[in-house]
């Protein structure tokens, strides 16, 4: 089975900061996509950035970034130019071959003013 | 139209209650699921629906029911329901099930149930 562990309960950061979310996980398929979704309080979950497995170079979109480091089963998140609206619940997930997206425990993420 | 819709926003109900949760896509999705999420927690799948037929029961209990009319509409039944049952219940659609890893999930609003 697979699991998705995110370490870091909660994190905080400075407007217009970098922040780095931590996620790992362990599975034994080769090929499945990796997931960062964004809940802000009382929102929608909304998808951030995926990532294949097969692919080696990280995805990005806009001010988020992905370090995918597939031999250490690691995933962060890298958003870059924090803004008050990335405040929000921060979920990694996994989705292999069986189809379920599974969840880590989630980062509450706090931009300060 | 990107939105997956849910009604109503908030429910609060008895034990002895029956009340449905309604979700709704015009996106052209096959798959459905029902979530459940906890207060700071993240969402747990309950059921999912593929092309208008039930291809994954989480062991779910018997008093929540789903049901899925048609490829747009999504319901979930429920019938004497427990106050640990209260949690903000969550509807989502992607394109498809089949060798589709990489389809985006889109979630709704969600529904907030209490449990008296």
């Amino acid at each position: 089975a697979q699991t998705v562990t995110q370490s870091q309960p909660e994190m905080s950061v400075q407007e217009a900061e970098t922040v780095t979310l931590s996620c790992t996980y362990d599975t034994s398929e080769n090929n499945y996509y990796l997931f960062w979704y964004k809940q802000p309080p009382s929102r929608q979950m909304i998808l951030v950035i995926r990532q294949e497995a097969y692919k080696q170079q990280n995805a990005t979109e806009n001010r988020f970034s992905v370090n995918f480091q597939k031999a250490a089963k690691s995933f962060s998140l890298k958003i870059s130019d924090s803004q008050l609206g990335d405040t929000a619940m921060y979920f990694c997930a996994f989705r292999g071959p069986g189809n379920k997206l599974v969840f880590g425990a989630g980062t509450i993420l706090r931009v300060k003013s | 139209d990107t939105e997956v819709t849910q009604t109503p926003k908030h429910l609060v109900m008895g034990m002895t209650n029956k009340k449905s949760l309604k979700c709704e896509q015009h996106m052209g999705h096959r798959a459905m699921y029902w979530y459940k999420q906890k207060a700071k927690k993240p969402p747990e799948l309950m059921f999912v629906y593929s092309y208008e037929k039930l291809s994954i029961n989480e062991s779910v209990p018997s008093r929540f029911s789903p049901e899925c009319p048609n490829s747009s509409l999504l319901n979930l039944h429920l019938h004497a329901l427990q106050p640990e049952d209260s949690a903000l219940y969550l509807c989502a659609s992607s394109l498809g099930l089949a060798g589709a890893m990489y389809n985006e999930q889109f979630f709704g609003p969600g529904t907030r149930l209490t449990v008296l």
